[in-house]
């Protein structure tokens, strides 16, 4: 599986545009990139998943680099509530196809 | 609205015991998951499902077992519940393909004493 890099910690203005990276410098071809997030004591969210062009939808906007090595999360507007742990995850492949290995995270923290 | 729910949102058993943790998700999803998440370990995968009565080992399995007799089922089984089994327990499920993403339940806290 891909392994991906996240910094441990973030913070953001709340209304201000947060923009989370994340590094999958082995991604393979056939491997997505999935965002999640989990706010304290719930289970994990899903945000937005993209193969190689950009994504939005009604919570985020996720942009792939071209190479596919690398990608970052934005959520446009952020607010006290988008204040979680965001999971970058690559999907595996082959025999363990569909399985979601979560890595540390990132904890992004909205300011007032 | 869609969702995946866990039977019991906090649980305390004793040590020896038997513990079922059930697993319902109404999105007709294919695959279903455990995992377990447990501070500075993140979330690691216990045992998968990508069809009824069919099972995957996942990074974790020992200690653990599971049961798939319906498509909306899935349940986790400590067949002897140990005190580092003491673990916030969640379930998951999704499409065949994933393309929906994937949606977690709200979580089981299990402590056993």
């Amino acid at each position: 599986d891909a392994k991906t890099t996240q910094p441990p910690s973030m913070d953001c203005a709340e209304g201000r545009a947060a923009n989370l990276p994340c590094n999958h410098s082995t991604i393979s071809g056939n491997e997505y990139v999935y965002w999640y997030r989990q706010i304290h004591s719930q289970g994990p969210q899903y945000i937005i998943h993209g193969l190689k062009n950009n994504e939005t939808n009604e919570m985020a906007s996720l942009i792939i680099t071209e190479d596919r090595k690398s990608s970052t999360l934005i959520l446009p507007h952020a607010t006290l509530r988008d204040t979680a742990v965001y999971y970058c995850i690559v999907r595996a492949g082959g025999t363990s196809y569909g399985k979601l290995t979560f890595g540390q995270g990132t904890i992004l923290t909205v300011h007032p | 609205d869609v969702k995946v729910t866990q039977s019991s949102r906090y649980l305390v058993k004793r040590t020896g015991e038997k513990v079922f943790l059930e697993c319902v998700q109404d999105m007709d999803h294919e695959n279903m998951f455990w995992y377990r998440q447990d501070p500075g370990l993140g979330l690691r995968l216990i045992y998968f499902s990508y069809d009824v009565k069919m099972k995957e080992k996942g990074d974790i399995p020992e200690g653990y077992s599971v049961s798939r007799e319906k498509k909306e089922r899935f349940s986790l089984i400590l067949e002897s519940a140990s005190t580092n089994q003491t673990s916030m327990y969640l379930c998951a499920s999704s499409s065949l393909g994933g393309g929906s993403g994937y949606t977690f339940g709200s979580g089981t806290r299990l402590t056993v004493v």
